[in-house]
């Protein structure tokens, strides 16, 4: 069935620091794929997202770039804040789901040090 | 705008005993929520599709008898865990979906014990 495999975290950086989450998926067909973010005390939000291949999400000075071709949505940002401290959970939508079925990655915990 | 909140917080209940936990959107109306369930160290896994006015979706292997979902309002669902054992200790989190955006929004989540 269709997965997603993110990288475990802790992921500790300092302030500044270049930012990379990797995230890989298994699905039939072209799913949507998702970052959604998760500050301490509330809910996951959506952070970026892409419908099709070659697409690049972005918001907040993150990206990621839909590549078919290795069934990949890593997470990129090129100088973290403190404020950036979170989870990130990649995820997707299969391209069948009608009701916004979503298919979520186990989370990777970020600390960014002043 | 697009705000779900949840309640309970936290709770923590007797073996045996049951619990329910609702989930309003504020600010919108959702046809549509769902209900979430996360272990440590885990990713969020879906329960059930709870859709207003209709009986909901459950993923396959959810019991439905245990975990009835009721989604009597456009801005409030209900799951409630009957029975709970202490296995069914988790983090239950629920978003609702609005429509003009086909996006879900989630809600801060629920941490049952169950002793």
């Amino acid at each position: 069935g269709d997965s997603v495999t993110q990288m475990e975290g802790p992921v500790t950086l300092s302030e500044e620091a270049f930012l990379t989450i990797n995230c890989t998926y298994t699905a039939t067909g072209y799913p949507s794929l998702f970052w959604y973010v998760q500050y301490p005390g509330e809910g996951l939000q959506l952070l970026l997202k892409a419908t099709k291949a070659d697409d690049k999400g972005s918001n907040k000075g993150f990206e990621a770039t839909y590549r078919k071709e290795t069934t990949s949505f890593h997470l990129e940002k090129g100088s973290v804040q403190v404020s950036d401290s979170a989870v990130y959970f990649c995820a997707l939508s299969p391209f069948y789901s009608s009701a916004s079925k979503i298919i979520f990655g186990s989370g990777t915990r970020l600390s960014i040090r002043p | 705008g697009a705000v779900v909140s949840q309640h309970p917080s936290w709770v923590i209940c007797k073996s045996g005993t049951s619990v329910k936990i609702e989930c309003r959107s504020l600010d919108f109306q959702a046809t549509t929520m769902f209900w979430y369930r996360q272990f440590p160290k885990q990713s969020l896994m879906l329960m059930a599709t709870s859709n207003e006015g209709s009986k909901a979706t459950y993923e396959q292997g959810v019991e439905k008898d245990k975990f009835l979902i009721n989604h009597a309002s456009l801005t409030l669902s209900t799951l409630t865990v009957t029975s709970a054992h202490p296995e069914d200790s988790s983090f239950y989190i629920c978003s609702a979906r609005l429509d003009r955006v086909n996006e879900q929004f989630f809600g801060p989540g629920t941490r049952l014990t169950v002793l």
